[in-house]
């Protein structure tokens, strides 16, 4: 089957704005992981959701970052009132939650917040 | 243009010679250890895995050395080509958890 899909591939918005990344995490995939990753940075864990548990949101960086996923499929990521030290790309990764198990990661979201 | 690691240590090789990568890896729990490349303008995409049972793995063209003593992983790519032109990641994850810490990541630069 495909991969891990996000959209848009490329997102730029106005500081106050409002935006939602989506990630469509592979099939069967239970685990679905997002993280940020500034410019020469690595990568920086947001949240985390597997099956029905409830999510770990440890890494969400304030109140303005929230994510929702319908069951075990589609995932958004929505950032409110978004700031100039929100641009990063956004990248989304699944896996099949059984531990330690590879995860694939989607192609990401450069968001610009200008 | 670039999307990510404008600033990110550099290593440059002739086209055709051997490169190493290396990444200190931080908890002495972890126990799979994963590299990932990531190409300009995609998502890490995975090379190889090694668990802390063994040392070494070898892959087509890369092998993975791990050295548990002094928490020490590193990436050997064989006869490195241009699209070996990349970011190259480390991450670990010790048994039981869900979470990876990543490396900052190298760039990998080759010459022709």
């Amino acid at each position: 089957g495909a991969g891990v899909s996000q959209s848009p591939s490329n997102k730029v918005t106005e500081k106050g704005k409002d935006v939602e990344l989506r990630c469509d995490p592979i099939s069967g995939h239970t685990a679905l992981y997002w993280y940020r990753q500034r410019l020469g940075q690595g990568l920086e864990f947001l949240i985390y959701f597997q099956g029905n548990s409830a999510p770990d949101k440890s890494g969400l960086p304030s109140d303005r970052f929230s994510a929702e996923r319908t069951g075990e499929s589609v995932s958004t990521l929505t950032i409110q009132r978004t700031q100039q030290e929100d641009s990063a790309v956004y990248l989304c990764a699944s896996s099949f939650g059984l531990g330690s198990d590879t995860q694939y990661f989607g192609p990401g979201t450069r968001l610009t917040v200008l | 243009g670039e999307s990510v690691g404008l600033h990110l240590p550099t290593l440059s090789v002739q086209e055709g010679d051997n490169s190493i990568i290396n990444c200190a890896y931080s908890n002495s729990a972890s126990d799979y250890f994963i590299w990932y490349k990531q190409e300009s303008g995609k998502g890490p995409q995975f090379i190889i895995d090694i668990r802390s049972n063994m040392d070494k793995r070898q892959g087509q063209r890369v092998t993975v050395l791990l050295n548990k003593t002094v928490k020490h992983l590193s990436l050997q790519i064989a006869a490195t080509q241009p699209g070996d032109s990349a970011v190259y990641f480390c991450a670990e994850n010790a048994s039981g958890t869900y979470k990876y810490i990543f490396g900052t990541g190298t760039r990998l630069k080759v010459l022709a």
